[in-house]
């Protein structure tokens, strides 16, 4: 079976657009997960949906970051006005619920000029 | 909080070596574990876990961990490097809130010398 996809691979954009990262996880998990990895902080925790409970978005770290997850499958993050800083490679993963292996896409690579 | 500590941001060993990649926890409680790798532009892929039970962990291609509790330390290893081990390597624990999302480690980059 396929694993955790994530479109685009690489996303360029300029300071101040708008972006949307895809993330379809593996059929049948009701877990999914967002990340952030960047040079200065590591891998960072955003948010965490399950199932349709409303998401753990604790970790976002602004409000121009926001996601959603229709039908308890397909996930999209999305960063409103885009500033230099949000560039980072981002990861999804998904498990089939709480405390189990979290399996990881291979990220969305953004840049933002 | 849970939080781990990689010591040593980069690594580097021969061919055949020892691998040593060490890896600190702090948590109040009884911690999950993990050691996931990371090959340039791809995903994470774990390496192995350590819920309960068996302190010595053994994963894939090699590698193993021992959780020690009075060290609170999770150390990976593997007795002979590959060249194609050279990756990234993450420790992390993994905490109840957040459906049990990962606190991960600054990564160990690990480099392999002919």
């Amino acid at each position: 079976g396929a694993g955790v996809s994530q479109s685009p691979s690489n996303k360029v954009t300029e300071k101040g657009k708008d972006v949307e990262l895809r993330c379809d996880p593996i059929s049948g998990h009701t877990a999914l997960y967002w990340y952030r990895q960047s040079l200065g902080q590591g891998l960072e925790f955003l948010i965490y949906f399950q199932g349709n409970s409303a998401p753990d978005k604790s970790g976002l770290p602004s409000d121009r970051f926001s996601a959603e997850r229709t039908g308890g499958s397909v996930s999209t993050l999305t960063i409103q006005r885009t500033q230099q800083e949000d560039s980072a490679v981002y990861l999804c993963a998904s498990n089939t619920g709480p405390g189990n292996i979290q399996y990881f896409g291979a990220g969305t690579r953004l840049s933002v000029l | 909080a849970q939080s781990v500590t990689q010591l040593g941001s980069h690594v580097s060993v021969s061919e055949g070596a020892l691998v040593l990649l060490r890896c600190n926890y702090s948590s109040s409680v009884p911690p999950y574990l993990f050691w996931y790798v990371q090959y340039p532009n791809q995903g994470l892929q774990l390496l192995l876990k350590y819920t309960t039970g068996a302190t010595l962990v053994k994963g894939i291609n090699g590698f193993e961990a021992e959780f020690k509790k009075s060290e609170t330390s999770f150390h990976l290893t593997k007795p002979s490097a590959h060249m194609s081990d050279a990756a990234e390597y993450f420790c992390a624990v993994q905490y109840g809130g957040s459906g049990y999302a990962l606190n991960f480690g600054k990564g160990t980059s690990l480099l392999v010398t002919p």
